[in-house]
């Protein structure tokens, strides 16, 4: 399988502050790159898509990129509703992994 | 709109198989894959598989296979995860997942998510 490796593991900021996470495959997957936003309790969110592609209703201060084994999301500007964890996933071999997560604080 | 409505919570011992159903509406439930994901207590998501809710076609992880199946009622738009032979370590939230496309593979519609204890 392909790993998928998240960093940090957590991350503490602030509202206002512009912040990235990134992600590394274990091998290159193309532009076969997703993320996803979680909040306590709640089920995943989609947020971009093909590494780079917003999803629909998702605010533009989410953004994403990268290619191969490298790839990065970026808020622009937190907002309080932004504090949760992240998670990548990769979607390049038909036995998709996800990252460990990265817990977005305050 | 579409929606991904998960049968309620279970606890079960172990060795015994557990069925959570996921029904869809508000898209044609054909035209899409359907994935199930789960969540440890605590933990981080793990993908268990993916079935074609056209032809019934089915990839499972390879940790799990022999111990899941999934499947689909195309009559009642649901599809079904059965895991058998239950361990502690399959307590977790249950969650189906639409694929948004085949080309991109992600996960644009969650269920509300089945929690599952296993428990003596």
């Amino acid at each position: 399988d392909i790993q998928m490796t998240q960093s940090p593991s957590s991350l503490s900021a602030s509202v206002g502050d512009r912040v990235t996470i990134t992600c590394r495959a274990s091998q290159s997957i193309n532009y076969y790159l997703n993320w996803y936003e979680q909040k306590p309790g709640k089920a995943p969110k989609l947020l971009i898509y093909a590494a780079s592609s917003l999803q629909g209703g998702v605010p533009s201060r989410f953004s994403g990129s990268g290619s191969g084994t490298d790839f990065t999301l970026t808020i622009s500007s937190l907002q309080p509703d932004d504090f949760a964890t992240y998670y990548c996933q990769q979607s390049h071999s038909s036995s998709y992994t996800f990252g460990q997560g990265t817990k977005l604080e305050i | 709109q579409v929606q991904l409505v998960q049968s309620g919570a279970e606890v079960k011992k172990p060795g015994a198989s557990v069925k959570v159903s996921c029904k869809a509406s508000g898209y044609t439930f054909t035209s899409y894959g359907i994935n199930w994901v789960r969540q440890a207590p605590g933990q981080g998501l793990e993908w268990m598989g993916w079935i074609s809710a056209y032809n019934g076609n089915t990839n499972y992880a390879q940790k799990l296979q022999g111990r899941v199946t999934m499947t689909t009622d195309t009559s009642t738009s649901t599809a079904y995860m059965e895991l058998r032979s239950l361990r502690s370590d399959d307590t977790a939230v249950y969650y189906c997942a639409r694929d948004r496309s085949v080309a991109t593979g992600d996960f644009d519609y969650w269920g509300q998510g089945t929690p599952v204890t296993v428990s003596s």
